[in-house]
């Protein structure tokens, strides 16, 4: 079967760290594009990050310099590294599968929830 | 930064009806848009992308419309499973950005 799995999540302190990963199933993963999105409570979908299946990276500004996004092909996993959250960080982080080289997601996980509070 | 702006907020459709969902760009992202469909607790699923390309399983209910700034879903027929939110994504250049949604709900 075709699926993401999303997991790390959970309370966190502002200022504190997290790692999430995002298990890949059911194709090649080495051979695509990957990102995170996330969605606060109640709000709309902002993407995060993205990785290439060449290692191209980028970030969106608000989390450049405190995110990491990697992957393990071996692992077939793909990992945010969140460093000095914040508590306007709190979201559902979704792992999702770009299509076709074209920066549009074909395959989402069901997400991991981040909720960063004191 | 594209701004990618979605009206109406909220749309009250009855079942059968059709429903007309759009989507402007504060500047041009030619045909690189995309639609998806989130339902409550679920992830959102690929709707259409390249503006009017149905996504694979996609019912033909569903069509996009649009180049430029200005696009359109449209859902021809409601069914009861198509009350969710929509939002619409330009993969144009970066940053990748989000329509605010519209919700489409039962009158």
């Amino acid at each position: 079967e075709v699926q993401l799995v999303e997991s790390g999540g959970g309370l966190v302190q502002p200022g504190g760290s997290l790692r999430l990963s995002c298990a890949a199933s059911g194709f090649t993963f080495s051979t695509y594009d990957m990102s995170w999105v996330r969605q606060a409570p109640g709000k709309g979908l902002e993407w995060v990050s993205s990785i290439s299946y060449d290692g191209g990276i980028i970030y969106a500004d608000s989390v450049k310099d405190r995110f990491t996004i990697s992957r393990d092909i071996s692992k077939n996993t793909l990992y945010l590294q969140m460093n000095s959250l914040r508590a306007e960080d709190t979201a559902l982080y979704y792992c999702a599968k770009v299509l076709g080289g074209r920066w549009y997601f074909d395959l989402w996980g069901r997400g991991t929830l981040v909720t960063v509070s004191s | 930064e594209i701004v990618m702006t979605q009206s109406p907020a909220t749309l009250s459709v009855s079942p059968g009806e059709r429903a007309t969902l759009s989507c402007r760009a504060s500047q041009s992202v030619s045909s690189d848009l995309a639609w998806y469909q989130q339902k409550p607790g679920q992830a959102p699923r690929l709707l259409i992308y390249g503006a009017s390309t149905r996504a694979t399983g996609i019912p033909a209910r569903f069509s996009g419309n649009g180049s430029g700034t200005e696009f359109t879903l449209t859902i021809s027929s409601l069914q009861s499973e198509d009350f969710a939110v929509y939002y619409c994504q330009h993969y144009n250049n970066w940053p990748l950005t989000f329509g605010g949604g519209t919700k489409v709900e039962i009158k």
